[in-house]
């Protein structure tokens, strides 16, 4: 199974850079996700690593130390619809299992 | 053209009846999901189904049945609803079942037992 762990909460600014971290526990691990899930929405793919290091895709980049079970989702010039919450997900021997999330809440 | 699509986006019964939630992907994905989302938001895989191979989430109670008709198709038949089935049941399917591809999730069906 997979220990998944994030934090509950985080607040940051308009057109701040925000980091995510994720701390994992996994047998057969496959990979790590990030969704990110509006409210009353379903969650949408943002990135995938599998390999040591950063994956950078436009204001989002995804890091992964599998040494460390440790990933983080950094965002830059964070907007207000960038306000959701933010999934973290390994992928092991079982499938897929999912952080309890990170709700984000951007201020003007 | 929805990728992923669920019926009925709403569903309010009551406890005892038995209820169908369907799902359909136009993807040509070979694997499809059901997860159910609680209250806190919690994201918890039920069922994963590929080429009629059925992974089940030993947590789920056997009220719950996946029903495939076709590839496209996911079905999620629940018996004897319980006040505590109440959350958002989302459907996703993957090009195949590893662990590493990317799901498309469905808009959700919010369940309501009364």
């Amino acid at each position: 199974g997979q220990n998944i762990d994030q934090p509950t909460e985080m607040t940051a600014t308009e057109g701040a850079i925000v980091q995510i971290n994720c701390t994992y526990q996994t047998s057969g691990f496959n990979g790590l996700f990030w969704y990110q899930q509006h409210a009353g929405e379903a969650p949408t793919f943002l990135s995938y690593n599998v390999l040591d290091g950063l994956e950078e895709k436009g204001r989002f980049s995804s890091f992964l130390s599998r040494s460390k079970g440790y990933s983080y989702l950094l965002l830059k010039e964070l907007q207000m619809k960038d306000s959701a919450s933010y999934l973290c997900a390994g992928g092991g021997a079982d499938g897929l299992t999912f952080g309890k999330g990170t709700h984000l809440i951007i201020q003007p | 053209d929805t990728a992923v699509s669920q019926t009925p986006k709403y569903l309010v019964t009551q406890m005892g009846n038995d209820k169908s939630i369907k799902c359909e992907q136009n993807l040509g994905h070979d694997t499809m999901y059901w997860y159910k989302q609680d209250s806190k938001k919690f994201l918890k895989i039920m069922f994963s189904y590929n080429n009629k191979e059925l992974i089940i989430n030993e947590t789920v109670p056997n009220r719950f049945s996946p029903k495939s008709p076709d590839k496209a198709h996911l079905n999620l038949h629940i018996n004897s609803l319980e006040l505590g089935d109440s959350a958002v049941y989302f459907c996703a399917s993957s090009p195949t079942s590893g662990s590493y591809n990317e799901q498309f999730f469905g808009p959700g069906t919010r369940l309501t037992v009364l």
